[in-house]
């Protein structure tokens, strides 16, 4: 069974940083690409950012672009999310989630809840 | 302002058979780009239903359906039943931003 399990979240001063873990199981991790998803409280879902199977290519969301990144260690199965200078609007909680061809999002995690705020 | 246009509300009785939205533009759906679809329970993870425009991961019920055409889309569900209330997301590739993966607003559809 497939599982994606996000840790690291938390409470967070604005312009502070955090790092957010995901630790999958259940597939060949080092066979897919990954991305993190986010949703602000009450709102939809955003793509946040993209990285392929050899830790490129890379892309993120012009919201994050020069502030987060992204990156995976393929021998412990596990992507992260360094999130620098983080403001209010980045409040929410944080997916990650596998990407199929075809470029569809087919396995998610629980999310971890990211707040910002004095 | 999403990229992808969704009606913010749908509601059917149990039985009925509902339609939800989903409008692009030239750069993502009317550029060829898949259309897919995710049912967001309460308080849970998005969990896809459609992909590739039309087809259903196994284990989703034949009473979704997903069709494209042109720079829209859209999901059906028809004999609606209550476990069915959830919020909707429609999702494909926009070619004019680097890389970039798209959602529409989300559509809730509320059982009567």
């Amino acid at each position: 069974e497939v599982q994606l399990v996000e840790s690291g979240g938390g409470l967070v001063q604005p312009g502070g940083s955090l790092r957010l873990s995901c630790a999958a199981s259940g597939f060949s991790f080092t066979s897919f690409s990954m991305n993190w998803v986010r949703q602000a409280p009450g709102k939809g879902l955003e793509w946040v950012s993209y990285m392929g199977i050899s830790s490129g290519p890379i892309f993120y969301a012009d919201s994050v672009k020069g502030r987060f990144t992204i990156s995976r260690d393929n021998a412990k199965n596990s992507l992260y999310l360094q999130m620098n200078s983080l403001r209010d609007e980045d409040t929410a909680i944080y997916y990650c989630a596998r990407i199929r061809t075809g470029y569809y999002f087919d396995s998610w995690g629980q999310g971890t809840l990211v707040t910002v705020s004095s | 302002q999403s990229v992808l246009t969704q009606p913010p509300s749908v509601s059917g009785a149990p039985g009925q058979r509902i339609t939800i939205s989903c409008t692009g533009s030239s750069s993502n759906i009317g550029a060829g780009y898949d259309v897919h679809w995710y049912q967001q329970l309460p308080g849970t993870a998005p969990k896809c239903v459609i992909y590739g425009n039309n087809n259903r991961p196994s284990g989703v019920p034949d009473r979704f359906s997903g069709s494209k055409s042109g720079t829209s889309a859209s999901l059906a569900i028809t004999g609606l039943q209550a476990e069915d209330e959830a919020d909707y997301y429609c999702q494909s590739y926009d070619s004019s931003l680097s890389g970039s993966w798209v959602f529409g607003g989300g559509t809730k559809v509320t059982v009567l």
